[in-house]
């Protein structure tokens, strides 16, 4: 089954760059995905990837996908203190064309003034 | 704000009760799904519905239900409740069931269980 896999916490100063890793097992994964999640709000989609893609950035957004390893990252420029949060990577699609959400377990990116 | 909205916000209850969850989807939506985030499971899918017809399952317990209006909204029905289905509970509406379709999520229902 599909299975999807995050380092749970990274702290970063402000102004820094922040990484995010994910591994997801699913090669047939179509879409990769990475939610934000603030103390008591619902998810915000960031950011999507589509398989065939390597690299998308968005403003100081930037996604890295590699999928002969399996690895997504997410990388934040110029880190603020309004981007600490629970970073969500997800992926739909694989051989069943699932479109339920498969999630990782979350990093909390802590930014540190 | 994401045009989905979750009642009630909070919910207390005791173990062996039931309890119904409100979704209403953005408008237009025809697509909800439902999650479940907990601290033992992470986040997962329950079960999503389209325009009314159940589409897809998840990890759903036995002991959950779920349905979608015809005015589309959707309820999530949880009974025989137990201390570990405390969570927050979310549900997420798209306009299709194209896998491309952004999901828009709801604020959550905090359940707790006594």
């Amino acid at each position: 089954g599909e299975d999807v896999e995050q380092s749970l916490f990274l702290s970063v100063r402000e102004g820094d760059s922040s990484v995010i890793n994910c591994t997801y097992t699913d090669s047939s994964s179509t879409y990769l995905y990475w939610y934000k999640q603030e103390p008591g709000a619902g998810l915000q989609l960031l950011t999507y990837i589509f398989s065939n893609m390597d690299m998308k950035q968005d403003q100081r957004l930037t996604v890295l996908l590699n999928k002969k390893d399996k690895h997504l990252s997410l990388r934040i420029a110029d880190t603020q203190t309004g981007d600490s949060a629970i970073y969500f990577c997800a992926e739909t699609g694989g051989s069943t064309g699932r479109r339920a959400l498969t999630f990782g377990s979350g990093t909390r990116l802590q930014v540190q003034p | 704000d994401s045009g989905v909205t979750q009642t009630p916000k909070h919910l207390i209850t005791a173990t062996g009760q039931r309890v119904t969850l409100r979704c209403s989807p953005r408008s237009g939506d025809l697509s909800v799904y439902w999650y479940q985030q907990s601290l033992d499971q992470g986040l997962q899918f329950l079960i999503q519905y389209y325009n009314g017809e159940e589409r897809a399952k998840g990890n759903i317990l036995e002991r959950f239900s779920a349905q979608q209006f015809p005015d589309l909204h959707s309820e999530l029905n949880l009974s025989s409740l137990e201390l570990g289905d405390s969570a927050l509970y979310f549900c997420a509406s798209s306009p299709r069931l194209a896998s491309i379709d952004e999901q828009f999520f709801g604020p959550g229902t905090r359940l707790t269980v006594l």
